[in-house]
């Protein structure tokens, strides 16, 4: 069975960094493409990063130049390196996995709160 | 970037069809999925491929694709399947990758 479990959310002021987690089980990290998408409270869903084979990696705008995905074999995890965080950036953050050829997001994390505020 | 477009809110009484849209341009030439989010909890896939049902899915559930407009179909609503529905499509089409959500449709039942 496919499961995903982000860890790793917090209360962090602006401007600083934090890194969530996400494990996976029941399929390998490394052999799938893999995205974070985040839900602002009472907002909708919103994309924000993709990591394919090869480690390609795609953005959204919102966080180009802020957030890294990378993902480690070896544990089987996916992870998102946040820096320069902005109170905008409070959501709950999700961790999906895509699957070829249109990459439609097939499983899903519950979700980690990242709080950014003083 | 691609733009998709959802009403806020579908009322339809239980045992009723419920049809929720997502307008794009030429939408029909994209393969659209979507998603059934009840609060407090993650999205779950129940379209993908337009018209394409997951395992676990029931069959109440279906979609269509052409022109401007996707549209997913519940019928026989259930007061089970009160929740917020996305529709979602992959854009490439800049060369850049983006994963395109609609902003949402709240069903009540």
């Amino acid at each position: 069975e496919v499961q995903l479990a982000e860890s790793g959310g917090g209360l962090i002021r602006p401007g600083g960094s934090l890194r969530i987690s996400c494990a996976a089980s029941g399929f390998t990290v490394s052999n799938n493409y893999m995205s974070w998408v985040r839900q602002a409270p009472g907002k909708g869903l919103e994309w924000i990063s993709v990591i394919y084979g090869g480690d390609i990696t795609y953005y959204a705008d919102s966080v180009k130049g802020r957030f890294t995905i990378s993902k480690d074999a070896s544990k089987n995890m996916l992870y998102l390196q946040m820096n320069s965080l902005r109170a905008e950036d409070t959501a709950v953050y999700y961790c999906a996995r895509n699957l070829p050829p249109e990459n439609h997001f097939d499983s899903w994390g519950q979700g980690t709160l990242v709080t950014v505020s003083t | 970037s691609y733009v998709l477009t959802q009403p806020p809110s579908v009322s339809v009484a239980p045992g009723k069809t419920a049809r929720i849209t997502c307008g794009g341009n030429n939408i029909g030439g994209r393969s659209v999925h979507w998603f059934q989010q009840k609060p407090g909890q993650a999205p779950v896939l129940v379209i993908y491929y337009d018209n394409e049902r997951p395992s676990g899915i029931p069959e109440r559930f279906s979609g269509s694709n052409s022109g401007n407009t996707a549209t997913l179909t519940i019928s026989g609503v259930e007061a089970g399947d009160e929740a917020d529905y996305y529709c979602q499509v992959w854009d490439t089409a800049s060369g850049d990758h983006f994963y395109v959500f609609g902003p949402g449709t709240k069903v009540t039942v």
